[in-house]
């Protein structure tokens, strides 16, 4: 029973507009959220994380939103740039600090 | 940002050999993870370990085991490979900090057993 999960396997936005990623999850006791950016071949790149006492936290052209009681986040990266282009990995930490991972979403920035 | 490493890179192994994934880190972080990942697949924790001397199993069971016998060294040990073992295997780690604690990933192994 996936706890974290990324239900678009895939997402393609024209550069200069806004990409959306969302993730839902399903344990309340998740208090810490973190998306990670992954290139093929590569580890994982943490990109930016939100903890559950806030619901926005901004960092350049990347937002994460967070809504406790849908239990739902959302990363928000605006302008898209082709470089931009990977998959994206939301995770979620409880107090026993081990992340759980949803599938990712494979975002492609075109041209 | 950690400076984590993972060697091999890439690993290509026949059935029934032995082989140690390293795995090291040189910003002093206590804590030290393996996750093993398939394509289009989450990242499954495989082992962790909080410091020297400790080690625990994941949400994932695993064949292979590890060791934590330095502080920045982390290698992680399967003594019969499969098939079955064939996935990318990535190294992480983070400080002893809450709430923020972020973890730091190495670049990763891609396994494939023959």
């Amino acid at each position: 029973d996936q706890q974290v999960k990324q239900n678009s396997p895939s997402l393609s936005v024209q550069e200069g507009r806004i990409s959306i990623l969302n993730c839902d999850y399903t344990n309340s006791m998740f208090d810490y959220f973190l998306w990670y950016k992954k290139y093929p071949a590569e580890g994982p790149t943490f990109l930016i994380s939100i903890s559950s006492i806030k619901d926005k936290n901004e960092d350049g052209r990347f937002t994460v939103f967070l809504n406790k009681s849908a239990k739902h986040l959302s990363l928000h990266i605006v302008p898209s740039q082709p470089g931009d282009s990977a998959v994206y990995f939301c995770a979620a930490s409880d107090s026993n600090y081990k992340l759980t991972f949803g599938k990712g979403t494979l975002l492609t920035v075109n041209p | 940002e950690a400076d984590i490493y993972q060697t091999p890179r890439y690993l290509v192994i026949g059935t029934g050999k032995k082989i140690t994934l390293e795995c090291s880190q040189t910003m002093g972080h206590d804590k030290m993870y393996w996750y093993q990942q398939d394509p289009g697949m989450e990242l499954h924790l495989i082992h962790y370990s909080y410091g020297v001397n400790s080690t625990e199993k994941g949400d994932l069971s695993s064949e292979s085991t590890v060791s934590r016998i330095r502080t920045e060294h982390f290698p992680l040990t399967l003594e019969s490979a499969r098939p079955s073992h064939t996935s990318q295997y990535l190294c992480a780690s983070s400080e002893y900090s809450r709430p923020q604690e972020t973890q730091y990933f190495g670049p990763g192994t891609r396994l494939l057993v023959l």
